[in-house]
This record gives C-alpha cells, structure tokens and sequence, in this order.
C-alpha cells in the first residue's frame, strides 16, 4: 500500500538558509500535519491542513510557514534557519470520517532529517 | 488540555516473556488513544488505536492494549516478546470532544524504549 512520501530524507543547511520539506499523503487523504521530533525527543506538533486550509497550529516557529496545495501535497518552509532547527521532520496523513465523527488514524512518514550546521 | 505519561523510560525483558509499557493519559472530554512504534532512523508506524467499543484493543505485529477509563490507562501489551520488538514505542491521545476534535492534533508521551534480550 502507498504510504506518506517525505523528500527530501536528509538535508544540511547553514544558519540563516532556508529550506522547504515535501509531504505526499497517502492518495485520497485529506489532512496534512507536520511534526518536528528534536533527538532524544517525543514529535511536537507544529501544524495541520485540511482540505487546503490550515486547521490546527501548534508550537511552529515564526519563521516557518506551511501550506497545502491543490493536490493535497504540503510543504514546509523553514526561513532563517538556527542550530536549534536540526531535528527529524514528520509528516502524517489522514482521511476524514463522515458524520462529523473524526477517528482517524494519522500515518506518519519516514521522516526529513535536517542538520542546520 | 491533553498530556500523555509513559512513566518507563526503557522496559526489559526477556524473549518469550509477557512485556507491558505502560501509558497514562488526561484529558478533558473522551479520549482517542493509540500507539506507535518507532525503530532506529524510521518513522512512526500504527500500532493500534482505541476509538470506542471493546476496552481490549489488538493491533499489528500481536500488540494489544487494554483501555481503562477509571484508571486512565491505556498499557500495551504482548504476550510473548521477540527480539525484534526492541524499538522505541509512543502512546498519543486527541480528545475528541474538544472544539476542533475532527482536526486536533495528537499529544505524544515522552516515549518507552523496549528491548527485549535474546
């Protein structure tokens, strides 16, 4: 089965760069949300989308912005990029219930690593 | 607001043997509740989750999970561990009777490390 496609899986910026992720959600999947997991550290929500539009935000930065396109595909970018920025980047994908009754399981993917040097 | 508790920063125990990690939650509404195992540079897979219904959950890989609302727990549990299992494993929970339950996100512990020895 397809799963949730993160590119790309390692990157290496300096201070001050910027970068954006890419997130592919399982094909029929409507909601996007991003995560940051620092090392040693559990993921902490940073945002989500849900047909296009932002739904939910968490602790993100600032400096990162986020948005969901057309094909239901997200990116993450990330602007002035500090040393404390290298963590490990998910991304997960869901499909809304019918009835207003949202059970859904989030599917993460594999994961961005970036290390801001 | 929603919290997760994994009181075990590592759990051990022998191949063959029961295993149980341990997760507490708090929530204002009813809780979703679910686990996910993550190995060495991966990410997170499902294991199971806890929606309504029967309190015994079974996931993936023989995994299972007993809801138990007085006690707010929701431990995962296998009756007989393999070596393979060693990995880092995550309870999370949404509350589903929060505002924007359809959309909220989920709230991970801190994470248990199982390893199971040969």
């Amino acid at each position: 089965a397809a799963g949730v496609i993160q590119s790309p899986r390692h990157l290496i910026k300096e201070k001050r760069e910027t970068a954006t992720l890419k997130c592919y959600p399982i094909p029929r999947h409507d909601t996007v949300y991003w995560y940051q997991q620092g090392p040693g550290q559990d993921p902490q929500f940073l945002i989500s989308f849900y047909e296009k539009m932002q739904s939910d935000k968490g602790s993100i930065p600032d400096r990162f912005s986020a948005q969901q396109f057309s094909d239901y595909h997200s990116e993450l970018n990330m602007s002035s990029l500090e040393l404390g920025d290298s963590a490990l980047y998910f991304c997960a994908s869901s499909l809304s219930a019918s009835g207003g009754v949202y059970q859904e399981t989030q599917y993460f993917g594999p994961g961005t690593r970036l290390l801001v040097l | 607001a929603q919290s997760v508790a994994q009181p075990e920063d590592q759990v051990n125990v022998a191949e063959g043997n029961p295993l149980t990690v341990k997760c507490t939650y708090s929530v204002s509404g009813n809780p979703y509740l679910f686990w996910y195992v993550q190995y060495p540079n991966r990410g997170l897979q499902f294991l199971l989750k806890y929606i309504t219904g029967d309190n015994l959950v079974k996931g993936s890989y023989g995994f299972e999970a007993e809801f138990n609302k007085s006690q707010t727990s929701f431990h995962l549990k296998k009756p007989s561990a393999l070596v393979s299992d060693s990995a880092l494993y995550f309870c999370a929970v949404r509350d589903r009777d929060s505002p924007n339950s359809g959309y909220s996100t989920l709230t991970f512990g801190k994470g248990t490390m199982l390893l199971v020895s040969p």
